[in-house]
């Protein structure tokens, strides 16, 4: 299986921040990566897919990029409402896994 | 819009099978594949396996032996079995559509159902 480690695990910033979270696969998935937001008690939601393109109706605050083993999902601008846990996904090989989350809290 | 609901019994008994079904509306089950994915309260995302419009399907390998997809295109629906359950398998259940000739990835979720295994 494809071992995805999310760093850090927990991050505190604030509003108008810029945050960076990473994601490093245990070896090489090209570009397809995934990240998701997800808040308490709601599905997860995509944000961008195959490392870097920006799903539909996501605020364009949010990127990222890589390829390989390490990827990056930065929000340039931290809002209120970017609170949550956000998760990368491997979808290169079965089994699809995913990192263990990285949880983002609003200073 | 493609809405996804997940329905089946919350409680499940020790060594008895779960069975949850996922209905779609706004999109035909025939023009996507189709994923099962489980949260424990407090952890993250396991996936438990994908099925094709053709009904073949992938399925985690740390849980392969006990689970069963299926769809039902008569009903636009497609269901999750899983077999021998113990309290590790207590989770939400999330049934996701997923987008994307490569890198396929989950787009959209239905709201996700406790199920608890407890006798």
């Amino acid at each position: 299986d494809i071992q995805m480690t999310q760093s850090p695990s927990s991050v505190s910033a604030s509003i108008g921040d810029r945050v960076t979270i990473t994601c490093r696969a245990s070896q090489d998935i090209y570009s397809w990566l995934a990240w998701y937001q997800q808040k308490p008690g709601k599905p997860p939601k995509l944000l961008i897919y195959t490392s870097s393109s920006l799903q539909s109706g996501v605020p364009s605050r949010f990127s990222g990029s890589g390829s390989g083993t390490d990827f990056t999902l930065t929000i340039s601008s931290l809002q209120p409402e970017d609170f949550g846990t956000y998760y990368c996904h491997q979808s290169n090989s079965f089994p699809i896994t995913f990192g263990q989350g990285t949880r983002l809290e609003i200073e | 819009q493609v809405q996804l609901q997940e329905s089946g019994p919350g409680l499940v008994k020790p060594s008895e099978t779960l069975s949850l079904t996922c209905t779609v509306s706004g999109d035909s089950i025939s023009n996507y594949y189709w994923s099962w994915i489980r949260q424990p309260a407090g952890k993250g995302l396991e996936w438990i396996g994908r099925i094709y419009p053709s009904g073949s399907t992938n399925y985690n390998p740390s849980l392969k032996s006990r689970v069963t997809m299926s769809l039902d295109t008569s009903k636009n629906q497609f269901s999750l079995k899983l077999s021998s359950v113990t309290a590790a398998d207590t989770a939400v259940y999330y049934c996701a559509r997923e987008s994307g000739v490569t890198g396929t990835r989950p787009d959209c979720w239905g709201q996700g159902t406790l199920v608890t295994v407890s006798s």
